[in-house]
């Protein structure tokens, strides 16, 4: 069965700096796509990233890049220059399927406070 | 385009009414999904829709809950009798490019 798994429950990081939100998944399928998505406090979700599992170069959109490692079953959201705006909850998500019309399942989330 | 749009944004309900939260997706795009976000499950896929067709609900918690898509235009997720562990911000959301488009959510709270 598909599985997303974020380990940390919240982290800090100081305003200006990196911070990685770390994702693993369990998946026997061969072809499957990965996301991040962040919730602010105000509550609507946010697609931020997307990387194919057929994908080569790690995807990267503006400050958020996609540290995708397949052998290890790793995709870890690397923000770069964290603003305060940042603040949020962060979802590590999979989908099965190259395509959009399957499903996709969430991890549990990372809340991430940036400090002045 | 107005995105994804969902009605109500709150809810308030007493224990064995029926609700109906409405969708009204982006149009042109085929795919439909309603989430439900709780603290203790997170979000879980309810039952998702293609073409107007469901593909699977196997995520619907009981028979109280249903939900349909009559056209490309309108979805609706319906719990009757509602109870008070259905407490939660249901989402619903189309695929737009790679990723999903969220609604902003309908918190409903059944007291």
């Amino acid at each position: 069965a598909q599985k997303i798994t974020q380990t940390q429950p919240g982290m800090f990081v100081q305003e200006k700096e990196a911070v990685t939100l770390d994702c693993t998944y369990d998946t026997s399928d061969q072809s499957y796509g990965l996301f991040w998505y962040k919730q602010p406090s105000s509550g609507e979700m946010i697609f931020l990233i997307y990387q194919g599992s057929y994908d080569e170069q790690n995807a990267t959109e503006g400050r958020y890049s996609l540290n995708f490692q397949k052998a290890r079953k790793s995709a870890n959201l690397v923000i770069s220059a964290s603003q305060l705006g940042d603040s949020a909850m962060y979802f590590c998500a999979m989908r099965e399927g190259n395509t959009g019309g399957f499903k996709t399942i969430f991890g549990a989330g990372t809340r991430l406070f940036v400090k002045a | 385009d107005a995105g994804v749009i969902q009605s109500p944004r709150h809810e308030v309900t007493e224990m064995g009414q029926e609700v109906t939260l409405r969708c009204k997706p982006i149009s042109g795009h085929n795919s439909l999904f309603w989430y439900r976000q709780t603290m203790m499950r997170g979000l879980e896929l309810l039952i998702y829709f293609n073409n107007n067709v469901p593909i699977d609900d196997s995520g619907m918690p009981e028979d109280r809950f249903s939900a349909k898509m009559p056209n490309a235009s309108f979805s609706t997720l319906k719990i009757q009798p509602s109870e008070p562990r259905d407490s939660a911000v249901y989402f619903c959301a189309t695929v737009i490019g790679d990723g999903y488009t969220f609604g902003s959510g309908t918190r409903l709270t059944v007291v």
